[in-house]
């Protein structure tokens, strides 16, 4: 079965650096979630997007910014990153139609910040 | 102070054992309680989710919810070495659209 699609898997940025983060839902999801997981701890929401609007926003930086493409998938930039922006990034996606206790999670993206 | 508490564990128990995990919550808004599994260094799976009070099973899993207690469980039968992951609650509010909030994770082993 198709999955949550999130590249790239690791990344490697400097202070002040920006990096993007990407996420390809699954075929016929609309709904994209953003979640940050440091290490030992539980994945906290950022932002999320339906039918490419933003839909809810959550401890999210202002230095962050995301969006949703026609195509559904959504990008979120980090911009003046700091070392404590190393996390895990999670990226999930809910079915058209769906409920939001379906959330189905990609395999995150691991930012490194040096 | 969480909104949802989940006691990290680590859990330890022999292949075939009944596996009990556990969260309290303190939002009674929170109507759809979900379990997901993560592996090491992998995307949280979803294993299943309850909709209000009540239980569902699925296979050797079964979750149970108790709102008056606002507590839930996630209970594991013949538990394998392959089951040894992190097991998550998660909580939500509505159903249409909405932010999971998380436990925060009780490790648990498997040993043959």
């Amino acid at each position: 079965a198709a999955g949550v699609i999130q590249s790239p898997r690791h990344l490697i940025k400097e202070k002040r650096e920006t990096a993007t983060l990407k996420c390809y839902p699954i075929p016929r999801h609309d709904t994209v979630y953003w979640y940050q997981q440091g290490p030992g701890q539980d994945p906290q929401f950022l932002i999320s997007f339906y039918e490419k609007m933003q839909s809810d926003k959550g401890s999210i930086p202002d230095r962050f910014s995301a969006q949703q493409f026609s195509d559904y998938h959504s990008e979120l930039n980090m911009s003046s990153l700091e070392l404590g922006d190393s996390a895990l990034y999670f990226c999930a996606s809910q079915p058209m139609g769906g409920g939001a206790y379906e959330q189905y999670f990609g395999p995150g993206t691991r930012l490194t910040v040096t | 102070q969480k909104e949802v508490e989940q006691d990290p564990g680590p859990l330890s128990v022999p292949e075939g054992a009944i596996v009990s995990l556990n969260c309290t919550y303190s939002n009674s808004a929170f109507q759809y309680f979900m379990w997901y599994r993560q592996y090491s260094r992998k995307g949280p799976e979803l294993l299943m989710y309850t909709y209000s009070s009540g239980n569902k099973e699925d296979g050797r899993f079964t979750a149970q919810v108790d709102k008056s207690s606002k507590y839930i469980s996630l209970f594991i039968r013949d538990s394998q070495p392959s089951d040894s992951a992190t097991y998550l609650c998660a909580m939500i509010g509505g159903s249409t659209l909405g932010r999971l909030y998380f436990g925060r994770g009780t490790q648990l082993t498997v040993w043959p």
